[in-house]
């Protein structure tokens, strides 16, 4: 069974301060990677995609991506109560498999 | 560009009951995803569409779930009949080729089976 596992939370952060989300993934064979924002009843939103090891920055998002560890992270850097919400890790080996999502809680 | 459309957002129906819902893609999008997402739980795949053909569909419960594109674009998912367990909202996504997997989603039907 190809898994993507997540802290379930709730992680809390005053806010200003720097979010990290983390994600392990077992499939080796997964090339790509994407963090989704869920807010309460609303959709999956597409916020950041990596496909090869390092950093890639967005704003005032980064996704880091270890594929020797099968580790991917999101920081979310001087965190807003909006950015209050899910956070979802997914990868893909063909497929798209979802971890369970962490719940992120920035308050002001 | 108009975002991918779903109906209905909700449906309350009693076990044993068929129902249905249709998914509009992002225009020009030919991959199109059904997902299920139960509460505290990432979506699962139930269904994949490359234009009108469905690639994948081995999470698909076949003796009571199925689902057609039959013009490529358009999609409905219908279940029949429903049980109690099948309550979840059910996400449509689409991408915009083959191979990609950056997803869009619909907002989703919410679905309470009684």
């Amino acid at each position: 069974q190809k898994e993507v596992e997540q802290n379930s939370g709730p992680l809390s952060v005053p806010e200003g301060a720097i979010a990290s989300l983390n994600c392990t993934y077992s499939d080796r064979g997964s090339q790509s990677f994407f963090w989704y924002r869920q807010y309460s009843g609303k959709s999956p939103e597409l916020i950041m995609s990596i496909y090869s090891n390092g950093d890639k920055e967005d704003g005032r998002f980064t996704a880091q991506l270890n594929k020797a560890s099968q580790y991917v992270s999101l920081l979310i850097r001087d965190s807003q109560p909006s950015d209050s919400a899910t956070y979802l890790c997914a990868g893909s080996g063909g497929k798209l498999i979802f971890g369970q999502g962490t719940e992120l809680s920035v308050k002001p | 560009e108009a975002g991918v459309v779903q109906s209905p957002r909700y449906k309350i129906i009693e076990k044993k009951q068929p129902v249905a819902f249709w998914c509009n893609p992002i225009s020009g999008h030919n991959t199109l995803y059904w997902y299920r997402q139960n509460l505290g739980q990432g979506p699962e795949l139930l269904i994949r569409y490359e234009n009108e053909e469905a690639v994948d569909d081995s999470q698909l419960p076949k003796d009571r779930f199925s689902a057609e594109r039959l013009k490529g674009v358009d999609s409905t998912l219908k279940i029949q009949p429903a049980e109690l367990g099948d309550s979840a909202v059910y996400l449509c996504a689409s991408s915009a080729r083959t191979g990609s997997n950056e997803q869009f989603f619909g907002p989703g039907t919410r679905l309470t089976v009684l």
